[in-house]
């Protein structure tokens, strides 16, 4: 069964710290893992797409890196600032099907 | 338009009634999705349009589930004798074309069935 899991659950830190957010998944056969940021009320919106040959990609100061061989991927969030709280999804999806699988979330606090 | 659109915002229904749920896709995008988003849940597939066809329908979760789309554009999902269950967000996205399963996302549809 195609699952993505995503630790921790939940997070708060201080405004202008690091933080790493980890997706573990077994879906198969692996066409590419994408982050979402997802404000509350709102869609989720594309962080980061990564096909398999893609082992790191960032987008301002995000960046994410994906291990194809151990199935593991990682968002890193730096500098972060208030407007990073959010939750943020780990969505992977098969070749060959439209069905995206999808983690529960990361919901990230950060705090003045 | 800018973005995908989603209509109504919020939606309370009383149990055994039918929905409508609308979602406006960005202009020119050929492939929409509709997911489900339950409290504490996470995003749940239930259908995809590429065009005006759906070439998967097996994520809806009952045959009280259906949707459409029209013109290559407006999809409507329609939720026939809801049940509390079905309370959830409804959530629909498009894209340029297959195979990316939704980049973009609209706000969403809240619907609570009492």
């Amino acid at each position: 069964k195609n699952q993505v899991e995503q630790s921790p659950q939940s997070l708060i830190i201080l405004e202008g710290k690091n933080c790493t957010l980890q997706c573990n998944y077994t879906v198969s056969p692996f066409s590419n893992l994408r982050w979402y940021k997802q404000d509350t009320g709102r869609g989720p919106v594309s962080l980061t797409i990564m096909t398999f040959s893609e082992n790191t990609k960032s987008n301002g100061r995000y960046t994410a890196t994906l291990d194809a061989d151990t199935k593991q991927s990682s968002l890193h969030i730096t500098a972060s600032q208030l407007s990073d709280s959010a939750s943020y999804i780990c969505v992977v999806s098969a070749r060959g099907n439209e069905k995206l699988t999808f983690g529960t979330g990361t919901r990230l606090t950060i705090i003045p | 338009g800018a973005g995908v659109s989603q209509s109504p915002s919020n939606k309370v229904t009383e149990k055994g009634k039918d929905v409508e749920l609308r979602c406006d896709p960005i202009s020119g995008h050929t492939a929409l999705y509709w997911y489900r988003q339950s409290l504490g849940q996470g995003l749940e597939f239930l259908i995809y349009f590429q065009g005006n066809s759906a070439p998967d329908k097996s994520g809806l979760p009952s045959d009280r589930f259906s949707a459409e789309r029209t013109g290559g554009s407006v999809s409507t999902l329609t939720i026939q004798r809801t049940q509390q269950e079905d309370s959830a967000v409804y959530l629909c996205a498009s894209s340029l074309e297959a195979g990316f399963g939704g980049a973009f996302f609209g706000q969403g549809t809240r619907l609570t069935v009492v």
